[in-house]
């Protein structure tokens, strides 16, 4: 397996733009989480999907922000319009649900920047 | 809510020698699993070692080990031997049913 694979790896876009993130999580998870790493806050949990429904998307901070799994195996994560305190490295990771002793597969994230 | 505490930002060994990375956790679940991640300049998240709370027995893989201390809800990474492919950011990771959640980290510094 290729692992989870997210794209682009680098994205630079000017304040008031779309960005869209993208992710393929490891075939046969059902679980799908997406995070932001910063210096500031660490690595915060935005939302996460147990087969394709989203779950718990307390973590999303604006409605700026928004996450979809249209099937199990892609999934994207939105921010309309970005600013630059959007700037972070955005990671995608998928896990087996229920199955807390699998740890998560992360993708290798997308940093993102905001001007 | 559970929370996951790395009290060391920083830490630096010597290579070859051996460094200890602290984690303590909060919880009031019983049922949990506790995880190291390593995020090398690449970026990219390793899983280096996992605990299961009902085992008794410390985790050890290769020169990693953990200490776990369920009644102290303390969770520290041993690394022997160190090398300089081991300098890295280090994570800290609660898994309850839900999610999970990460500590702040610990970048550890290898000298040669």
């Amino acid at each position: 397996d290729a692992g989870v694979i997210q794209s682009p790896r680098h994205e630079v876009t000017e304040m008031g733009q779309e960005v869209t993130l993208r992710c393929k999580p490891i075939s046969g998870h059902n679980s799908l989480f997406w995070y932001r790493q910063t210096m500031m806050r660490g690595l915060e949990l935005l939302i996460y999907f147990n087969n394709n429904v989203p779950i718990d998307d307390s973590g999303m901070p604006e409605d700026r922000f928004s996450a979809k799994m249209p099937n199990a195996s892609f999934s994207t994560l939105k921010i309309q319009p970005s600013e630059p305190r959007d700037s972070a490295v955005y990671f995608c990771a998928s896990s087996f649900y229920g199955g807390r002793g699998y740890g998560y597969t992360f993708g290798s994230g997308t940093r993102l920047t905001v001007v | 809510a559970q929370t996951v505490t790395q009290s060391q930002p920083e830490m630096s060994v010597q290579e070859a020698e051996t460094v200890t990375l602290s984690c303590t956790y909060d919880t009031s679940e019983s049922d949990y699993y506790l995880f190291w991640y390593k995020q090398p300049p690449s970026r990219q998240m390793i899983l280096v070692i996992r605990q299961e709370a009902y085992k008794q027995q410390n985790a050890t893989e290769n020169r990693f080990s953990v200490n776990f201390q369920k009644a102290a809800k303390s969770f520290s990474l041993k690394i022997s031997d160190s090398q300089l492919g081991d300098a890295a950011m280090y994570f800290c990771a609660y898994r309850s049913a839900r999610n999970m959640r990460f500590g702040a980290g610990t970048r550890l510094t290898v000298k040669p």
